[in-house]
Order: C-alpha cells, then structure tokens, then sequence
C-alpha cells in the first residue's frame, strides 16, 4: 500500500519568515496530494490541494509543488503569521476505492 | 448543512467495557473512514467504507468494528475497550478518494 512520510516532524519560525513542509510517497499511480490544517482542539481541514497533471498551485499565501518523478510534494507558507501555527498533514491518493494515506504530521510554532 | 456529526465529544470508559462512537453525514458522501489519532503518530485509518453495505479494514482496526447500513451512518464500535484504545478518534466522509475529505469535530476517549 501507500506509504507517506512527512518532514519535519516540528518547524519553528519567527513571524514574517517561510515555512516548509516535505511529504514522500512511495505509490506511483497516487494523483491526488491535499494538505490538511489542524488548529489545537480542532478538526483537520482542507486548505490546498494538487493533483498530478499539475506541478505548483498557489492560494495567497500557500502554495504546494508536486515532482512526480521524484514522488515528493511540498508546502510553503510564505509571510507566516502567529494564527498560521498548527499542525499540517499531507496525503496521498490513488483515487478509486483507495482512501488517502496521512502522513505524521508537522506541528508548525510561529512565534511573534 | 451540517456536515460532519460525530457524537459524543469526550467519553471515559472502563476497560472492557464496550460503546458505540456515532458518526453522521449530510453530504450523500458515499467515503467514510475512521481514524484515530495519537502524538507523533498522524491520522492512522482503522475501518472505511466505499458505500453502504460495503466496509474493510484499514492500518488499525483491532478492537473495532463498523458497518454501514445507510450511506449518512458509519458508527465504530469498541467490543471491549483497552487503554491502548485511548486516543482522539476522527470521522470523514468524501464524495470520492481523490477529493476534499470532511472531517467530525472528533471524539475524545478514555480508557482507565
């Protein structure tokens, strides 16, 4: 099955500073990469999204590249803000009856 | 639209007792899973569902059963619940594998 790892597993940055996220995956048919916020107490959600016909998106602030020959995608968070601080999960999928594989999680400290 | 209903928020129960976490959506999504998560180690998958009438075990499901009688109901039962069983466990539902998942507000259980 899918195997995904994500690194780091913490990142601490001051404010105003870029933070990024690395995730692997080891299934080459996987097409579908999203990235999950987990805010402390809260449910994971959704904030930016990739699938494999398609190298960078962008949403504001956030942007996630994909290299599939590499099998390795990542996230980056430019202009970080102190509300930015909270764990972010990547996954992968293959689509079909497959359900995502999550990785561990990064716990990201944005300090003031 | 409520989404995501997982019932109930925070539970203790005594080892080997058993209980049934609830899990309801609104969507017609036919993907549900379960997932519990503990520290460092992400969102780990214990049972999932393609449809109703349909389910199959993920990375953890010792200790657990589902079923999916209807395609709004996925509840996870805990046949004689273990400390090892203490964790938050997490409900989603998506409308394919290679979409956004929704996620419950979580449980939060524990086992003395």
């Amino acid at each position: 099955g899918e195997n995904v790892e994500q690194h780091p597993s913490t990142l601490s940055v001051q404010e105003g500073d870029s933070a990024v996220i690395k995730c692997t995956y080891s299934d080459s048919a996987s097409n579908y990469f999203p990235w999950y916020k987990q805010e402390l107490g809260k449910r994971p959600q959704l904030i930016i999204d990739i699938r494999s016909n398609v190298g960078e998106k962008k949403d504001q602030r956030i942007a996630v590249t994909l290299n599939k020959t590499a099998k390795h995608f990542s996230l980056h968070i430019t202009e970080t803000q102190p509300e930015d601080s909270a764990v972010y999960f990547c996954a992968a999928s293959r689509g079909g009856s497959y359900i995502p594989t999550f990785g561990r999680g990064t716990s990201l400290i944005v300090h003031p | 639209n409520a989404g995501v209903t997982q019932t109930p928020k925070f539970q203790v129960l005594k080892t080997g007792q058993s209980m049934t976490l609830q899990c309801a959506q609104d969507m017609n999504h036919e993907y549900m899973s379960w997932y519990r998560q503990d520290p460092g180690m992400g969102l780990r998958l214990i049972h999932y569902s393609v449809g109703a009438g349909i389910t199959d075990q993920g990375e953890v499901p010792n200790g657990y059963n589902v079923s999916r009688s209807t395609t709004e109901d996925f509840p996870l039962r805990l046949l004689s619940a273990a400390p090892s069983q203490t964790s938050v466990y997490f409900c989603a539902s998506s409308y394919a594998t290679g979409n956004e998942a929704f996620f419950g507000q979580g449980t939060r259980l524990t086992v003395v």
